[in-house]
């Protein structure tokens, strides 16, 4: 029941933007988006709920179809502090009330 | 509020011994989530606590195991070690766990030699 990320590592430069896109093979509730700096804990960003509702982070957008059972984050005008891996994690029919998170995507951000 | 403490934060055992590791989540959290991270494969759901009561388990062998207090402070335990159990182990809490943001600890790293 794990999700399905890509891709799995994108460098950019500073002010680029990245797409990072999560798939599922269950229908899903909800998407949540984390990212994770080397050595710390994973940060919540965003939670897209079947339905269309949004709820999150301001500088960083995502998108959710239910019908593909696909989520995509927009990550625009790349800033350093953006360098991590992110993660989204998909609740679907069979998940219960489990978070199942993708292997990540590694996003570098350079000068 | 105090975030979710996690102890201890670093761990070497040897192969066959027993582990286990304790979670304290945020003051009002009443549900509380195990991962296990490993390079390259991601956060891994181990299982789901909410009052006490298991929800929903990963597909993690049996030598894994859990258990939430009334206090929902939380536990996991691993029988019989393997080297492939070397890993972070993060633990992450909510109020009710359904469909929330999951607040996560800094996790123990566990090595096995």
């Amino acid at each position: 029941q794990q999700p399905v990320q890509s891709p799995q590592a994108v460098i950019l430069r500073e002010g680029e933007d990245a797409v990072i896109n999560c798939s599922s093979s269950k229908a899903l509730y909800s998407v949540h988006w984390y990212r994770q700096k080397h050595g710390e804990a994973p940060v919540f960003l965003m939670i897209l709920l079947k339905g269309g509702e949004q709820k999150g982070h301001e500088k960083i957008s995502a998108s959710f179809n239910e019908k593909k059972q696909q989520s995509s984050l927009y990550l625009t005008a790349s800033q350093l502090s953006y360098s991590g891996t992110y993660f989204c994690g998909t609740v679907n029919s069979n998940s219960g009330y489990a978070l199942n998170f993708g292997k990540g995507t590694s996003l570098l951000v350079t000068p | 509020k105090a975030g979710v403490t996690q102890t201890p934060r670093y761990l070497i055992k040897t192969r066959g011994q027993q582990v286990t590791l304790s979670c304290s989540p945020i003051s009002g959290h009443r549900s509380v989530s195990w991962y296990q991270q490993t390079p390259g494969q991601g956060l891994q759901f181990l299982f789901e606590y909410f009052s006490e009561t298991q929800r929903n388990k990963g597909n993690f062998p049996g030598r894994f195991s859990g258990r939430q207090f009334s206090n929902s402070r939380s536990e996991m335990n691993v029988s019989t070690l393997e080297l492939g159990d070397s890993a972070l182990y993060l633990c992450a809490s909510s109020p009710t766990g359904v469909g929330e943001k999951l607040f996560f600890g800094s996790g123990t790293q566990l090595s096995v030699l």
